[in-house]
């Protein structure tokens, strides 16, 4: 069972390159989730989607744009990155509100020069 | 706004030890508070989910209780062993929003042969 997969696992941009993260679940959730972490802090909530065609911001997500189209596919998009957004971001998914079963992707370190 | 922490950040300990990892937060208003173990490279795993309405819950070697109004939780592992070495983090589920869970920075576990 592949879980959550996140794609790709490492990148580097230059400030102002655009790139998409993908995440992908094989496990039917409604609910999926864009997280940053960076050293020293919890991880933090960017955007969320409580079904396909739907979502909604969380608590840092000024410069993240985000789609689901399909419900097992939750795209994190940046236009114009910045060495601010060198984090590491994680998807989750889960079947139901309030992180229940929630399941997390491997991360993806993204670098901004 | 609530705000998780967790102390010690780092913590190492002789093989077989029992240890306790404490996580406070400053707004009681939670559903639930979970643990999870995060493994270098690897995204994070769900270890124990505590209701709010629950004092305690239990699985295996770890033990984790929750004390609401005092805003505290602790994370038991008894007789670690080396494979216990990971960072583990606490998150509490906003009782306001179903979809935003706020993290500890974590603390970094070692366990020595």
């Amino acid at each position: 069972n592949a879980g959550v997969t996140q794609t790709p696992k490492f990148r580097v941009l230059k400030t102002g390159q655009s790139m998409t993260l993908l995440c992908a679940q094989d496990m039917n959730h409604e609910y999926m989730y864009w997280y940053r972490q960076d050293p020293g802090m919890g991880l933090r909530l960017i955007h969320y989607s409580v079904g396909e065609g739907t979502t909604a911001k969380g608590e840092v997500p000024d410069g993240y744009n985000v789609s689901r189209l399909k419900k097992q596919n939750f795209l994190l998009g940046l236009e114009s990155a910045a060495p601010s957004q060198t984090s590491v971001y994680f998807c989750a998914s889960s079947w139901g509100d309030r992180y229940t079963e929630a399941f997390f992707g491997q991360g993806t370190r993204l670098t901004v020069v | 706004k609530q705000e998780v922490t967790q102390i010690p950040a780092a913590l190492s300990v002789p093989e077989g030890e029992n240890l306790v990892l404490n996580c406070s937060f400053t707004d009681s208003a939670i559903y639930n508070l979970q643990w999870f173990r995060q493994d270098p490279g690897k995204g994070l795993t769900s270890l124990l989910l505590i209701q709010s309405s629950q004092r305690e819950q239990t699985s295996g070697r770890l033990n984790a209780s929750l004390d609401k109004s005092s805003g505290r939780s602790t994370l038991y592992i008894a007789a670690s062993q080396p494979g216990d070495s990971a960072t583990y983090l606490c998150a509490v589920s906003l009782f306001y929003n179903n979809n935003d869970m706020r993290f500890g920075a974590g603390t970094r576990l070692t366990v020595k042969p």
